[in-house]
């Protein structure tokens, strides 16, 4: 079945590191795939997504690229702020709509 | 424009209890997720109402049910309670299908089964 699986954490970083945290998938077609994040004491937010192979999602400096050959959508930021830490979540519907959502990343920045 | 709420915020039952969750959905929102969020991992979908139709369940049991109303809101019904039922329940809301148009997420409700 469709499924995502993402690197184990915790992370901690110091502040202007450059953060990687890996997402591979499983799926049935090509699904858009989504990264949500969740800040301490709130619900989800959408962060970034891509709709097809080889798209690029971004935002608030994060990015991650949809590679069709590795199932992978990795998602990288050049300079972390001590305001990113929260816990990143990589997510792909299949085709009725349900989410998976991979088990999370928690990511500290120190300063 | 308010955002997706839920109520209560916090809930403690003992097992074998009922409990109800309720969610708003944001204005103009007719698509309805449910999710269960233990701790320490990631959303696990329950199910999804659009225009007051379930629209699609993940593996959860039947004592998990659910209503969404001609308003759009919805509630989650969880009946005998179990000790594994203890989870951060989310729930969110889209136009339409959340594969093609941002779903918001409320703030969740904490279940505390005893």
């Amino acid at each position: 079945g469709d499924s995502v699986t993402q690197m184990e954490g915790p992370v901690t970083l110091s502040e202007e590191a450059f953060l990687t945290i890996n997402c591979t998938y499983t799926a049935t077609g090509y699904p858009s795939l989504f990264w949500y994040v969740q800040y301490p004491g709130e619900g989800l937010q959408l962060l970034l997504k891509a709709t097809k192979a080889d798209d690029k999602g971004s935002n608030k400096g994060f990015e991650a690229t949809y590679r069709k050959e590795t199932t992978s959508f990795h998602l990288e930021k050049g300079s972390v702020q001590v305001s990113d830490s929260a816990v990143y979540f990589c997510a792909l519907p299949n085709t009725g709509n349900q989410f998976y959502f991979g088990t999370g990343t928690s990511l500290t920045v120190i300063p | 424009e308010t955002g997706v709420t839920q109520s209560p915020t916090h809930l403690i039952k003992t097992r074998g209890q009922q409990v109800t969750l309720r969610c708003s959905s944001q204005s103009g929102h007719n698509t309805v997720s449910w999710y269960q969020q233990a701790l320490g991992q990631g959303p696990q979908f329950i199910f999804q109402y659009y225009r007051e139709e379930e629209n699609g369940r993940g593996n959860f049991p039947p004592r998990f049910s659910g209503l969404q109303f001609p308003n759009y809101s919805s509630e989650l019904n969880v009946n005998a309670l179990e000790l594994d039922d203890s989870a951060l329940y989310l729930c969110a809301s889209s136009l339409e299908s959340p594969s093609y148009n941002e779903q918001f997420f409320g703030p969740g409700t904490r279940l505390t089964v005893l």
